[in-house]
């Protein structure tokens, strides 16, 4: 059964800590997206991938890291340098991330809320 | 700069037919995508257009007019569980995927 998964669905983190989120698919897609979902607002891109062990910064980078050392998995990092981390997070793929013709597919997402 | 324009909020009656528009200016265009999202899920791929004109798919179509920077996304026959906020996402030249805020739909008895 293909799909994309993101783990855990909640979670719930102390400010000033470091947390790391999941992403698999088992697709075998090239490319790979971090979004964040803010009540009232599109989503925003923060980090995407087009292929193993590249990865290129998008609109809201500052204070997220990431890494693709596997075509499968894309985890992402919330460090405590991001202000405002509180948000629903989702994960997306799609075949070939070539400009303008690939629909990206997404996970479940996850709810980080930082106490 | 860029930017992508849906209603807020809609209501329609279960039946019925309704509307959801998106207006957008974005640098380039390679695309527009309709995407649906239920609270606290994934959003859902409904639609792609890329062409001038309408794409029907089931119930659902999307419309597309590129010279006007103007599509739609037309719901025939709303059930209940078409209330959802339903995602307008343009591809821009530089190949990133540029979204609107979403149109909260609820479907009424």
């Amino acid at each position: 059964d293909g799909g994309i998964t993101q783990s855990p669905k909640y979670l719930f983190r102390k400010e000033g800590q470091n947390v790391t989120l999941s992403c698999e698919q088992n697709l075998n897609h090239d490319a790979m997206y971090w979004y964040r979902q803010d009540p009232g607002q599109g989503l925003r891109l923060i980090y995407y991938s087009q292929i193993v062990n590249d990865f290129q910064k998008g609109d809201i980078a500052e204070g997220y890291s990431v890494s693709r050392e596997k075509k499968e998995s894309f985890p992402l990092t919330v460090t405590s340098a991001q202000k405002n981390p509180t948000a629903f997070y989702l994960c997306a793929s799609s075949p070939q991330g070539r400009e303008g013709t690939d629909t990206q597919y997404f996970g479940p997402g996850t709810r980080l809320t930082v106490l | 700069g860029q930017n992508i324009d849906q209603p807020t909020e809609m209501t329609a009656t279960e039946g019925a037919i309704v509307q959801i528009n998106c207006t957008y200016q974005t640098s380039g265009f390679n695309g527009l995508f309709w995407y649906q999202q239920h609270a606290g899920e994934a959003p859902t791929f409904l639609s792609y257009n890329v062409l001038d004109g309408l794409e029907e798919k089931g119930r659902f179509s999307s419309f597309l007019s590129r010279s006007k920077g103007y599509s739609y996304l037309l719901l025939k026959e709303l059930q209940m569980k078409d209330s959802a906020s339903y995602l307008c996402a343009v591809f821009n030249q530089g190949g990133k995927l540029i979204f609107g805020q979403g149109t909260e739909l609820s479907v009424k008895p």
